[in-house]
C-alpha cells in the first residue's frame, strides 16, 4: 500500500525568500518520490524525481527536493522563491517494492507575492 | 517535438448527457493515462492504456471508459453524465506502463468539464 500527504492547502512566501513544500508519503518497499508543477489552465509539469542514491534531488526551475527517510519526507525547496513560481505544487509516490499506479497528493498552492 | 494534445479544451453537457474526450500521447509513448482532477479530491487516478489494452483502473463507476488505438491515440467516454462529473479531465502519457519503473507523465492541458 502507499500513501502521500501534502499537509498544507496553500503556502505564502516573500519573493527572494526560501520556499518550502512539505510531502510525506508512507509505503512498503522504496518509494519512488516525484514534484509536479501546474500552472493556471495547464497541465502538470515534471519537477523532479527520487529513486535512489543521493538524497538531495535537482530539478527544474532551480527546484531541489530533499529525501529524509527517517521522517519519511520529500520536500519540495527553493533558495530564493520568484512570483512567476505560484502555481499548484502535486507530491507523488509509488511503492518500488509493488505495482502500483503512483498516488498524487492533494496538491499545495503556492503564492510568491511580490 | 509535439506535447501531449487534448481536445476539446472546454465543453459544456448536461445532465444525462455522454460525453467523448481525445488525447494524442507523446509520438513514441505507449501508455496513456487518464486522471480526474477536482479541487476537493485532487487528482483521481482512471485508467491506464499500453498497446490498445486497459491495463489498469482506479476505482471509478462503469460509466467512465476508454480506449486506445493502434496508433496510442487514447480516448474517454463518460456516460449518463452527473453534476459530479463537472471537472478537469487530465491525459498524460509515458513511454511505459506507470507500475514499472519511475516512468516520468506528460500531461496534456486537460480538458475541462461542466455538466450542467
Amino acid at each position: 500500500a502507499q500513501s502521500v500527504a501534502q499537509p498544507e492547502d496553500q503556502v505564502n512566501v516573500a519573493e527572494g525568500n526560501p520556499l518550502t513544500v512539505k510531502c510525506t508519503y508512507s509505503v512498503s518497499g522504496n518509494p519512488y518520490l516525484f514534484w509536479y508543477v501546474q500552472y493556471p489552465n495547464r497541465g502538470l509539469q515534471f519537477l523532479l524525481k527520487y529513486i535512489t542514491g543521493d538524497n538531495l534531488v535537482k530539478g527544474s526551475y532551480g527546484f531541489e527536493a530533499e529525501f529524509n527517510k527517517s521522517q519519511t519526507s520529500f520536500h519540495l525547496k527553493k533558495p530564493s522563491a520568484l512570483v512567476s513560481d505560484s502555481a499548484l505544487y502535486f507530491c507523488a509516490v509509488r511503492d518500488g517494492g509493488g505495482s502500483y499506479i503512483p498516488t498524487f497528493g492533494r496538491g499545495t498552492s503556492l503564492i510568491v507575492h511580490p | 517535438k509535439a506535447g501531449v494534445t487534448q481536445t476539446p479544451r472546454y465543453l459544456i453537457k448536461t445532465r444525462g448527457q455522454q460525453v467523448t474526450l481525445s488525447c494524442s500521447p507523446i509520438s513514441g509513448h505507449r501508455s496513456v493515462s487518464w486522471y480526474q482532477q477536482t479541487p476537493g479530491q485532487g487528482l483521481q487516478f482512471l485508467f491506464e492504456y499500453f498497446s490498445e489494452t486497459q491495463r489498469n483502473k482506479g476505482n471509478f463507476p462503469g460509466r467512465f471508459s476508454g480506449r486506445q488505438f493502434s496508433n496510442s491515440r487514447s480516448e474517454m467516454n463518460v456516460s449518463t453524465l452527473e453534476l459530479g462529473d463537472s471537472a478537469l479531465y487530465l491525459c498524460a502519457s509515458s513511454l511505459t506502463l506507470q507500475t514499472s519503473g519511475a516512468n516520468v507523465l506528460t500531461f496534456g492541458a486537460g480538458s475541462r468539464l461542466t455538466v450542467l
